[in-house]
């Protein structure tokens, strides 16, 4: 079984420009998350979906970053426009269930510089 | 609100010997889990072992073993018999069970391992 799979592994972008990271979770989860590790502090959520509907943003830090999940299968997420306070890991996870005892599933990550 | 401290940066073991990596934690749900993760050099983050705030004993996986103490608000994990491979960052990380399903993280400890 396929884990959780992201693109691009490393992204470069300057100031001002927008960048899109993609996320594919394991086939049949519904539940998929956003976190993203910022200068080497602890990771912190972004938002959940379920399917294909936003169960909790709370954690989005601006409107300059837009999450979708077309379909319910994999899920964008672009940064427009990207300032430097941007860079960072951003991880994305997937579960099947969201109640519980149960892990979220982790993808490798895309690191994110902005210059 | 759910907070995840990880006192130690860095820490050093001697392969062979046992180590710990300290956890406490804060929360004001009921019913909580609580996890540890290991990110290695290639970044992925692994799921190592799990601790439900009502188990009544402590988890262990193979050489991974959870020591919960409830009312100190400890969750450290305990590694035996290291190995090389074990030279990572790990993450303790929280999720109340009654209050959604996003994980609040700490912020790592980089363990490293030596011949």
């Amino acid at each position: 079984e396929a884990g959780v799979t992201q693109f691009p592994s490393h992204s470069v972008i300057e100031k001002g420009q927008t960048v899109t990271l993609r996320c594919d979770p394991i086939s049949g989860h519904d539940n998929l998350y956003w976190y993203r590790r910022v200068m080497g502090k602890e990771i912190k959520f972004l938002l959940h979906f379920v399917k294909e509907s936003k169960q909790d943003e709370s954690g989005m830090p601006n409107n300059r970053f837009l999450a979708e999940r077309t379909g319910g299968t994999y899920s964008t997420l672009k940064v427009q426009p990207a300032e430097l306070e941007d860079s960072g890991v951003y991880f994305c996870a997937s579960s099947q269930i969201q109640t519980g005892a149960y892990e979220q599933y982790f993808g490798p990550g895309t690191r994110l510089t902005v210059t | 609100a759910q907070k995840i401290t990880q006192t130690q940066p860095g820490m050093f073991v001697q392969e062979k010997e046992a180590v710990t990596l300290d956890c406490t934690y804060d929360t004001s749900d009921p019913s909580y889990g609580l996890f540890w993760y290991k990110q290695p050099s290639s970044g992925e983050m692994i799921f190592l072992i799990y601790q439900g705030s009502y188990d009544q004993q402590n988890a262990t996986e193979g050489r991974y073993s959870l020591n919960f103490q409830k009312a100190r608000k400890s969750a450290n994990l305990v590694i035996s018999a290291s190995q090389l491979g074990d030279s990572a960052m790990y993450f303790c990380a929280m999720r109340g069970l009654t209050s959604g399903s996003r994980l609040t993280f700490g912020e790592g400890t980089q363990l490293t391992v030596n011949p």
